[in-house]
């Protein structure tokens, strides 16, 4: 089945910086690739996705690219605000009916 | 506010007792999952409901025990718990007739087993 690492687990930036958060899969048959974002004592809640036939993604400060080959997909956030400070999960999704695979989860802290 | 609603957030039980987690959704969606977060551990898949069928079950242990009645409903039926069991206990639905698209989360049911 499929297996996703995560890293890194924790990451501090300092407001206005940029923040990358790195997610390798194992299945090359993948084909869906979601972030969601859980901010403390909240659901998580998707924030951007990406499909296999795509290899990068924008939506304002946030990013998601690609790499097919390498089995690798990240996230980018621009411009960090404090509001950013949560913990991301990546997630990938084989094709057919076959339920997402989650990272560990990176806690990020933007620091004012 | 929210579409997928979660009752209790906060549950303390004993190893002995029974008791059981609800979720409701107000999506239309077809299927409903439950997922268990623990500390430093990854969104833990445990059943999955699709058109009220389980379609689902990650090899969890049999204390654990699912009930889906119609599609806008799902339950967690507990019993004989274990301290390790401790956790944030997650809803989620999704649109379609098939395990796909964008999960919509509760805000969790956080039971501690004493």
């Amino acid at each position: 089945g499929e297996n996703v690492e995560q890293h890194p687990s924790t990451l501090s930036v300092q407001e206005g910086d940029s923040a990358v958060i790195k997610c390798t899969y194992s299945d090359s048959a993948s084909n869906y690739f979601p972030w969601y974002k859980q901010e403390l004592g909240k659901r998580p809640q998707l924030i951007i996705d990406i499909r296999s036939n795509v290899g990068e993604k924008k939506d304002q400060r946030i990013a998601v690219t690609l790499n097919k080959t390498a089995k690798h997909f990240s996230l980018h956030i621009t411009e960090t605000q404090p509001e950013d400070s949560a913990v991301y999960f990546c997630a990938a999704r084989s094709s057919g009916n076959t339920p997402l695979v989650f990272g560990k989860g990176t806690r990020l802290s933007v620091i004012a | 506010e929210t579409g997928v609603t979660q009752t209790p957030r906060h549950l303390v039980m004993g190893m002995t007792n029974k008791k059981s987690l609800k979720c409701e959704q107000h999506l239309g969606h077809n299927a409903m999952y439950w997922y268990k977060q623990s500390a430093k551990k990854p969104l833990e898949l445990m059943f999955v409901y699709s058109l009220e069928e389980r379609v689902e079950n990650n090899s969890v242990p049999s204390r654990f025990s699912p009930e889906c009645p119609n599609s806008s409903h799902l339950f967690l039926h507990l019993h004989t718990l274990q301290p390790e069991d401790s956790a944030l206990y997650l809803c989620a639905s999704s649109d379609g007739q098939v395990v796909a698209g964008e999960l919509f989360f509760g805000e969790g049911s956080r039971l501690t087993v004493l």
